[in-house]
């Protein structure tokens, strides 16, 4: 079975500061792992994926993750905060059965102050 | 290009009445995925389809339907409406079934149930 935990549900960082996002996951087939973001009322669009490639992913709006195996981690990270990432983020863990079946974490609120 | 288009957006319904929401996906994708999301348990996965097959079946009652049609558009179906169903009913849209492929998503059937 698969499961992610968020650690965190409100994350709150100054304009400019850095952003960390902490995901840790299980699983017993080897996971494909993504972050996805919701802004209010609408619907969730991907930031960055894992699929076994590169350990360092990059994806959109500047954000990166790194995938440690031994950690079973996948934080999210942007190394300066804008205004307009604030939002809910959500890890998800995929991959087994070889379904497109996603487990989502909880979220994290990110709130970016002035 | 068009992206994930679920209707209707918004809807109030009864207990006990049913209901049937509607997805048409990105264009020349075949895989569609359902999710529910609330306040509580967040977002769960409800059914994969692809190609007009379900490939995999969150854990949800019975009450819980889906299919899809050979144009790909999708359509699930909750019958005897309980409180506990009102959520924010998500639709995804990939080009490949399986893992690896990136899930595009809707804004969501908001639904509420008195």
């Amino acid at each position: 079975a698969q499961s992610v935990t968020q650690l965190g549900s409100h994350v709150s960082v100054s304009e400019g500061a850095l952003v960390l996002l902490r995901c840790n996951y299980s699983s017993s087939v080897p996971p494909y792992l993504f972050w996805y973001v919701q802004y209010p009322n609408q619907g969730l669009q991907l930031l960055l994926k894992y699929t076994s490639a590169a350990t360092l992913v990059k994806g959109i709006n500047g954000f990166e993750a790194e995938f440690k195996k031994s950690e079973t981690s996948f934080h999210l990270t942007k190394p300066s905060a804008h205004m307009s990432d604030a939002a809910e983020y959500f890890c998800a863990v995929g991959g087994e059965g070889n379904t497109g079946k996603l487990i989502f974490g909880q979220g994290t609120t990110l709130q970016v102050k002035p | 290009k068009a992206g994930v288009t679920q209707t209707p957006r918004y809807l109030i319904k009864t207990r006990g009445q049913q209901v049937t929401l509607s997805c048409s996906p990105i264009s020349g994708h075949r895989s569609v995925s359902w999710y529910q999301q609330t306040p509580g348990q967040g977002l769960q996965f409800l059914f994969e389809y692809f190609s007009e097959t379900q490939r995999n079946k969150g854990n949800f009652p019975g009450r819980f339907s889906g299919r899809q049609f050979s144009n790909s558009r999708s359509e699930m179906n909750v019958s005897t409406l309980e409180l506990g169903d009102s959520a924010l009913y998500l639709c995804a849209s990939s080009a490949r079934a399986g893992p690896t492929g990136e899930l595009f998503f809707g804004e969501g059937s908001r639904l509420t149930v008195l």
